[in-house]
């Protein structure tokens, strides 16, 4: 399986862009870039993914790079209920399972 | 919808003993997954499901760790017997068809095995 690569912590302040990085070296051309966020107590939840182009939804935007080899979620505006660790996952397109890695914890400091 | 529904939320139990975790998926999903979360080896994929029937168990750890999934609205995970390292929080997620790219979690049962 083709492995991601995230920094263990992050930590930006309050109301301000946030920018996460996750490196896939060994990306595949038919692998989806997915983003999951774990909130303190809770599962994980699904934030955003993208296979070539960027993306945007109502939580964040996915920037990839043209290479595809890596990728940047992007929160535009950090707020306190934010902080979670963000994890960074490649799918194959005809793979129904993901696999976890670390993931960077995020802190939000108000 | 309510969501994915894990049950208990919480067990604590003895070391020996069997441990039968729940889950109920949503509603009209057809894919369902295990997952176990632990400090020291993150979150992990146990076993997951396409239409009932396990499509890939490569994650369980050992035989004393089996899952079924009697009908699309129901799924166990038993652990017997148990032992101190099992544990975690397990979670339980299910997918639709239509998409193919979100996986829904359910809020976890915490274990622990003394």
């Amino acid at each position: 399986d083709a492995k991601t690569t995230q920094p263990n912590s992050m930590e930006s302040n309050e109301e301000e862009p946030v920018h996460l990085p996750c490196n896939h070296s060994t990306i595949s051309g038919t692998d989806y870039i997915h983003w999951y966020r774990q909130l303190p107590s809770q599962g994980p939840e699904y934030v955003i993914h993208g296979l070539t182009s960027n993306v945007n939804n109502r939580m964040a935007s996915l920037a990839i790079a043209e290479d595809r080899k890596s990728s940047t979620l992007i929160l535009h505006r950090a707020t306190l209920r934010d902080a979670a660790v963000y994890y960074c996952i490649l799918r194959a397109y005809n793979n129904n399972d993901m696999r976890f890695g670390a993931g960077t914890r995020l802190t939000v400091k108000p | 919808d309510a969501g994915v529904i894990q049950s208990p939320r919480h067990e604590v139990t003895e070391m020996g003993q069997e441990v039968t975790l729940r889950c109920k998926p949503i509603s009209g999903h057809n894919s369902l997954f295990w997952y176990r979360q632990t400090m020291m080896r993150g979150l992990e994929l146990l076993i997951y499901f396409n239409n009932n029937v396990p499509i890939d168990d490569s994650g369980m750890p050992e035989d004393r760790f089996s899952a079924k999934m009697p009908n699309a609205s129901f799924s166990t995970l038993k652990i017997q017997p148990s032992e101190p390292r099992d544990s975690a929080v397990y979670f339980c997620a299910s997918r639709g068809l239509a998409g193919f790219n979100e996986q829904f979690f359910g809020p976890g049962t915490r274990l622990t095995v003394l």
